[in-house]
């Protein structure tokens, strides 16, 4: 099966730094997720971005379907963006459903 | 538009005993799927439900069972509970069973095995 993986599993800033998740796919996938799990455990949703780039607010991402990598990336953090981050993989093997990474966690300093 | 909602939050059984958790999908969705995440873990796929029938399984058990009725909300229901069934349970909505179809999550729910 499709094997995901994030990168790195973990990282600390302080509040006001940028940065840049990483998600791996090794193979082709009709569907990519980015979440975020807050500290009572749901997961909500940043991105549905399969290929191309969005943005929303300080949170943008961009995937390269053809080199199958992902990029969650986070600017001018604040400490409300600690958690975890998961990105998920479907493709027309799975069914429809996600295959996760085991996430970044990503602690934000004041 | 009402969000994905699950119940209860939080639970603890004891070994061997049976329990059932709830989910009610996300207005207009008819597709549920249920995904067990333990402690560190990103969250791994049970089963998903789609028209009523169970459309897909991970690798689980037949002591994880399911159900989806017709107004699209459904039950995981787990018997002869082990210390290692102890995790977040997390269900997720989306429009269709196809593989580019958006998912969106419940609170989850937190199982304690004791």
């Amino acid at each position: 099966g499709i094997q995901v993986e994030q990168s790195p599993p973990d990282l600390i800033l302080q509040e006001g730094a940028n940065s840049t998740l990483r998600c791996n796919f090794s193979d082709s996938v009709n569907n990519l997720q980015w979440f975020h799990q807050n500290p009572w455990g749901q997961l909500i949703n940043l991105f549905y971005i399969p290929s191309g780039t969005k943005q929303n607010g300080r949170l943008s991402a961009t995937t390269v379907a053809t080199e199958r990598y992902s990029l969650l990336y986070i600017s001018s953090s604040q400490t409300t963006d600690s958690g975890v981050y998961f990105c998920a993989v479907a493709y027309g093997g799975s069914q429809g459903n996600l295959i996760f990474g085991k996430g970044t966690k990503l602690s934000v300093k004041p | 538009e009402t969000g994905v909602t699950q119940s209860p939050t939080h639970l603890i059984k004891t070994r061997g005993q049976q329990v059932t958790l709830r989910c009610s999908s996300q207005s207009g969705h008819n597709t549920v799927s249920w995904y067990q995440q333990a402690l560190g873990q990103g969250p791994q796929f049970i089963f998903q439900y789609y028209r009523e029938e169970e459309n897909g399984r991970g690798n689980f058990p037949p002591r994880f069972s399911g159900l989806q009725f017709p107004n699209y909300s459904s039950e995981l229901n787990v018997n002869a509970l082990e210390l290692d069934d102890s995790a977040l349970y997390l269900c997720a909505s989306s429009l269709g069973s196809h593989a580019w179809a958006e998912a969106f999550f419940g609170q989850g729910t937190r199982l304690t095995v004791v």
